[in-house]
């Protein structure tokens, strides 16, 4: 069955270290990728999307994510972290060659300590 | 504020009841998507609606309906209820079929 994953279920990391998320996706063709932050006790909100173009695409709060076609993956990434940033990622995929839209990861919980 | 409505934010209710949540996507947006989020099952995408008709249906149980009226509000109706219904569930809503989608803020159920 097709599918979005990612890598880690929950990544521990200190203010200012360097944040790298995985997401990989099984749909082939045509994607639009997405991934979506949820704080605490909050709904989702969308960090940062990919439909085409430059595959290293800029979101808010200081996130990147890179589209690697080859690999099937959208990484997302931050340079330096921090403690604002504990919450939960998640990546999510629309393939309408499949007809499936939104199909989310299983999420990453990110805490970051002060 | 994400421009996406659910009501109510919170609803407590016995075994067996039935409930309805209520979705009104941002104005202009054409789609909407209900998805159900549990701590053991995650993000679950029950159903999809495009312009009021049934666009995708992913896990939803048959005691479960939705639909999309023509001025675009979505309702859920959840039935026979049971403890493991208990979930926070969301609504979702974009301008077309697969474009960003604006997540409202949920209805956290209850079922005691």
């Amino acid at each position: 069955a097709q599918s979005v994953s990612q890598h880690n279920h929950h990544v521990i990391l200190s203010e200012a270290a360097s944040l790298e998320l995985g997401c990989n996706y099984s749909y082939g063709g045509t994607v639009n990728l997405f991934w979506y932050v949820q704080y605490p006790g909050q709904h989702l909100q969308l960090l940062l999307k990919y439909f085409s173009g430059d595959p290293l695409v800029k979101g808010i709060k200081g996130f990147e994510a890179e589209f690697i076609k080859s690999k099937f993956s959208f990484n997302l990434r931050k340079p330096s972290v921090q403690w604002s940033d504990t919450a939960e990622y998640f990546c999510a995929v629309n393939a309408p060659n499949y007809g499936q839209n939104f199909v989310f990861g299983p999420g990453t919980r990110l805490s970051v300590l002060p | 504020d994400s421009g996406v409505t659910q009501t109510p934010k919170h609803l407590i209710t016995a075994t067996g009841q039935r409930v309805t949540l209520r979705c009104s996507p941002r104005s202009g947006d054409l789609s909407v998507y209900w998805y159900q989020q549990s701590l053991d099952q995650g993000l679950q995408f029950l159903i999809q609606y495009y312009n009021g008709e049934e666009r995708a249906k992913g896990n939803i149980l048959e005691r479960f309906s939705a639909q999309q009226f023509p001025d675009l509000h979505s309702e859920l109706n959840l039935s026979s209820l049971e403890l493991g219904d208990s979930a926070l569930y969301f609504c979702a809503s974009s301008l077309h079929a697969n474009t960003e989608a604006f997540f409202g803020q949920g209805t956290r159920l209850t079922v005691v």
